[in-house]
């Protein structure tokens, strides 16, 4: 079972488009992070939202975390082929190690 | 700039040999993980260690054991290689702060092919 479920599990959408990605979980996370893994590559962080409601921006990605702490999701605005990848939610339950989501894979065509 | 990585990108290895996948980074960071990565599952952690010597079984430990035996390298056994176990293998550390997670460093990882 996992912990963390992603929605999506496949996005394949034209340049110029709006697309939200979302992160849930029954369980309450501490933080939450968001990576994004291009093909041969391994994850890189994007944000880590810490505070349930809180909101923040990088460039044309958007991400928000639950006010319950339970859940996040990133909008992309007019998303461009570059913004092509697999994007991963990690969640922090007090452990030393992320719980990662199942991804979500995005196609953006030129 | 920081690094870390995999010794291997690519590994073919026969059912019920040993197979060992090292990792090393040059960041300092007390933690290391080993992490598999499988279509519609994400990653799954599968050992984890916050000091040399020390480490903690992650959600899929069966089947794997790890070594930390310097800060700087973690490494994962396979001690009988299945096909159930063909996968892409990813390493990462991160600094320790407490109990929060900070930022995860990953390498480019290892895909593991048993026949």
């Amino acid at each position: 079972t996992q912990l963390l479920e992603q929605s999506p599990q496949f996005l394949s959408i034209q340049e110029g488009e709006n697309l939200t990605v979302y992160c849930n979980s029954s369980s309450v996370f501490s933080s939450l992070q968001w990576y994004r893994q291009e093909p041969g590559e391994g994850p890189v962080l994007l944000v880590t939202v810490v505070t349930g409601g809180e909101v923040k921006k990088l460039k044309r990605l958007t991400f928000q975390f639950g006010d319950a702490r339970k859940d996040s999701s990133l909008h992309i605005t007019a998303a461009q082929p570059g913004d092509t990848g697999l994007y991963l939610c990690a969640g922090d339950k007090g452990r030393r190690a992320l719980t990662f989501g199942s991804g979500t894979r995005l196609q953006v065509q030129p | 700039d920081v690094k870390v990585t995999q010794s291997s990108r690519y590994l073919v290895k026969r059912t019920g040999e040993k197979v060992f996948l090292e990792c090393v980074q040059d960041m300092d960071h007390e933690n290391m993980f080993w992490y598999r990565q499988d279509p519609g599952l994400g990653l799954r952690l599968i050992y984890f260690s916050y000091d040399v010597k020390m480490k903690e079984k992650g959600d899929i430990p069966e089947g794997y054991s790890v070594s930390r035996e310097k800060k700087e390298r973690f490494s994962l056994i396979l001690e009988s290689a299945s096909t159930n176990q063909t996968s892409m293998y990813l390493c990462a550390s991160s600094l320790s702060s407490g109990r929060v997670n900070t930022e995860a460093f990953f390498g480019q990882g290892t895909r593991l092919t048993v026949v």
